[in-house]
């Protein structure tokens, strides 16, 4: 089993520029995540998906759109890319259905993300 | 909001010593978690406490989640190289919400 997958691993964008990140998960889970993580800021919510067909924004979700495609992809969409967004971003995903108990997440191995 | 703060931010340790990271929380959690991330790499899990007083044990670390389910620590005994990484805690209110803490990096010298 992969786990979470997510592409790109690197990419750079100039400000302005558009991209999406893709994660899919291949355990059948209900939740998917997407985080950011900045130094000395440890991992914030973006949005997630409690389940197919639902996502909800998270404590950072300005400057940014999800979609849920199914039950095992959820993509983060930049549509207007800033510097503020350079970041590691980090999908993942959750056995838990709705958010009561998140549970274990599972995390990919991040997408290191540079706007110029 | 929540709000979740870890500390100490950075802890270096002679190996063999032993290394504590803590974690305050501003409201009562419904649970807490935590994760290890080494350097370049992604968050593992690594155990979640849930009730009121909990003691964890796995192998040579121990977790604690206090009995107002507002702090919790972890403890690492005697320390080796392949400790070095950033602990997490990650704090779930009861109004569903998980927040990370900003991390402790550790790291061990030989």
């Amino acid at each position: 089993n992969a786990g979470v997958t997510q592409t790109p691993k690197f990419q750079v964008l100039k400000t302005g520029q558009s991209m999406t990140l893709q994660c899919a998960q291949d355990m059948n889970h209900n939740s998917m995540y997407w985080y950011r993580q900045d130094p000395g800021m440890g991992l914030r919510l973006i949005y997630y998906s409690a389940s197919e067909g639902t996502t909800d924004k998270g404590e950072v979700p300005n400057g940014y759109n999800v979609s849920r495609l199914n039950k095992r992809e959820f993509s983060l969409r930049l549509e207007s890319a800033a510097p503020s967004q350079t970041s590691v971003y980090f999908c993942a995903s959750s056995e838990a259905q709705g958010a009561a108990n998140t549970g274990e997440l599972f995390f990919g191995e991040g997408s290191r993300l540079t706007v110029l | 909001g929540q709000q979740v703060m870890q500390i100490p931010q950075y802890q270096h340790v002679q190996e063999g010593e032993d290394f504590t990271t803590y974690c305050n929380s501003s409201t009562t959690l419904s649970n807490i978690q935590w994760y290890k991330q080494r350097p370049g790499g992604h968050p593992v899990f690594l155990i979640q406490l849930v009730k009121s007083g909990e003691v964890k044990k796995q192998k040579r670390l121990t977790f604690q989640f206090g009995e107002a389910k507002k702090n919790s620590s972890l403890h690492i005994t005697a320390t080796q190289t392949t400790d070095v990484g950033t602990y997490f805690c990650a704090g779930q209110g009861y109004n569903n919400d998980m927040r990370f803490g900003a991390g402790t990096r550790l790291t061990v010298k030989p």
